[in-house]
């Protein structure tokens, strides 16, 4: 299993700015994902983050929007840029731990 | 892509009372695994079964993966089950991602 942690947990943002949210895994991990919850929805993978290597984003996701870091084996960032009220959601980090999956807490952003 | 479905999307039970939870999936699959997701947003691990039967406590599931379905059992429901149930698999052909279903909302009245 594994222990992940996110920050913020919530925070309310303007429209127009930035927020970096930050995933810290208790060991480390090979494979990290970042996921978005619209409210009242299922999970959608934004990207996939390997350490050492550029991220690699699913369709209708983009580095510019979403740019994400995965500086060493147990922690990554995810940028929510130039944000808007359509990108008010829960943003989950998630790593895979031989077959399972596991997730943070999640971050509840609320874009005004 | 590989189609995930879950039914029934809402159900309200009686506390005490039993359900099934389905998913189906259009593709073969190298894992499923059941969530839950409590009232508070976090979502923890039931059950990793790409194929087989496995039980735990009150819950137990199957994954029949030659018809491509999985059952998630829940008996004697208590109020603290509520909350959204996701299946989730991992397409054979889709490296390691994982797609999820839409989710069984459940709510279990006292």
């Amino acid at each position: 299993s594994a222990v992940i942690s996110q920050k913020p947990s919530r925070d309310i943002c303007q429209r127009g700015t930035s927020l970096t949210i930050q995933c810290q895994v208790d060991s480390q991990v090979t494979m990290m994902f970042w996921y978005r919850q619209q409210p009242g929805q299922s999970l959608t993978l934004i990207a996939t983050a390997n350490q050492g290597s550029e991220a690699t984003y699913e369709s209708g996701f983009v580095i510019d929007k979403f740019p994400i870091s995965r500086p060493n084996l147990t922690f990554s960032t995810l940028t929510v840029s130039n944000m808007s009220p359509e990108d008010s959601s829960i943003y989950l980090c998630s790593v895979l731990t031989g077959v399972e999956q596991y997730f943070g807490p999640g971050t509840r952003l609320t874009v005004t | 892509g590989i189609q995930v479905e879950q039914s029934p999307p809402d159900l309200i039970l009686q506390e005490g009372a039993n359900s099934t939870l389905r998913c189906n999936f259009s593709d073969s699959v190298n894992n499923l695994q059941w969530f839950h997701q409590n009232p508070w947003g976090q979502l923890i691990n039931l059950f990793y079964i790409p194929s087989g039967t496995k039980q735990n406590g009150r819950l137990s599931a199957t994954t029949v993966a030659t018809e491509r379905y999985s059952l998630l059992y829940i008996s004697s429901s208590q109020t603290t089950d509520s909350g959204v149930y996701f299946c989730a698999v991992g397409p054979k052909t889709g490296g390691f991602k994982t797609i999820f279903g839409a989710g069984t909302r459940l709510f279990v009245k006292a």
